[in-house]
């Protein structure tokens, strides 16, 4: 059983450009969570998506972001117009339902933005 | 509102060493606490949990940590620090009817050899 896949590993964006950002739930897996973690820091929840319905975007800025969850085919968390302080590294978390528990974690996906 | 406090970015311990990694949560509910671990350029692998039930928790690669409501606590040990362990380490509580995990900024353990 395959874990949570992300792609790509590292993403080099040069300012203004858009970010996107993939993510593929283990099987059996429709809630997903977008998580960011700056240098030095913990993980800050950015939005939680099942499929088809954002859940909670409470944690995403208003602009430039955005996430879907489509019928077919992985999570996307879209990063318009990038600025510096948008490098991170940006994590994917599934899990089979909504509740509390064990969220299982993606590698992460590395963004530079030059 | 909830918080989690891990007390010392770096924590250095020598191989063969106990390891205490400390971990402090605010919550109004019962909450579920968790203890993730990073190697480097790596994503999260959960190292163990608690969600109800015996307070005294063992995970993967020789870890546990102990639920202690009174001191709103739960602090992971390993007898014996191993080269393998040094990562980072996060704590995480989230409360029984909610999905969100907070987190708390993370601990690097560094093993001397």
């Amino acid at each position: 059983n395959a874990g949570v896949m992300q792609n790509p590993r590292h993403l080099v964006r040069r300012r203004g450009q858009e970010a996107r950002l993939r993510c593929s739930p283990m099987k059996g897996h429709s809630h997903v969570y977008w998580y960011r973690q700056l240098p030095e820091e913990g993980l800050k929840f950015m939005v939680y998506l099942q499929k088809e319905n954002i859940i909670d975007e409470s944690g995403m800025p208003k602009e430039r972001f955005s996430a879907e969850f489509p019928k077919e085919g992985p999570s996307i968390l879209r990063i318009q117009q990038v600025v510096r302080g948008d490098s991170a590294a940006y994590f994917c978390a599934s899990s089979p339902s909504g509740g509390p528990g064990e969220q299982f974690f993606g590698p992460g996906t590395r963004l530079t933005v030059l | 509102a909830q918080s989690v406090t891990q007390l010392g970015s770096h924590v250095s311990v020598s191989e063969g060493a106990l390891v205490l990694l400390r971990c402090n949560y605010s919550s109004s509910v019962p909450p579920y606490l968790f203890w993730y671990v990073q190697y480097p350029n790596q994503g999260l692998q959960l190292l163990l949990k608690y969600t109800t039930g015996a307070t005294l928790v063992k995970g993967i690669n020789g870890f546990e940590a102990e639920f202690k409501k009174s001191e709103t606590s739960f602090h992971l040990t390993k007898p014996s620090a191993h080269m393998s362990d040094a990562a980072e380490y996060f704590c995480a509580v989230s409360e029984d009817s909610n999905y969100q995990l907070i987190w708390g900024a993370g601990t690097k353990l560094i093993i001397k050899p």
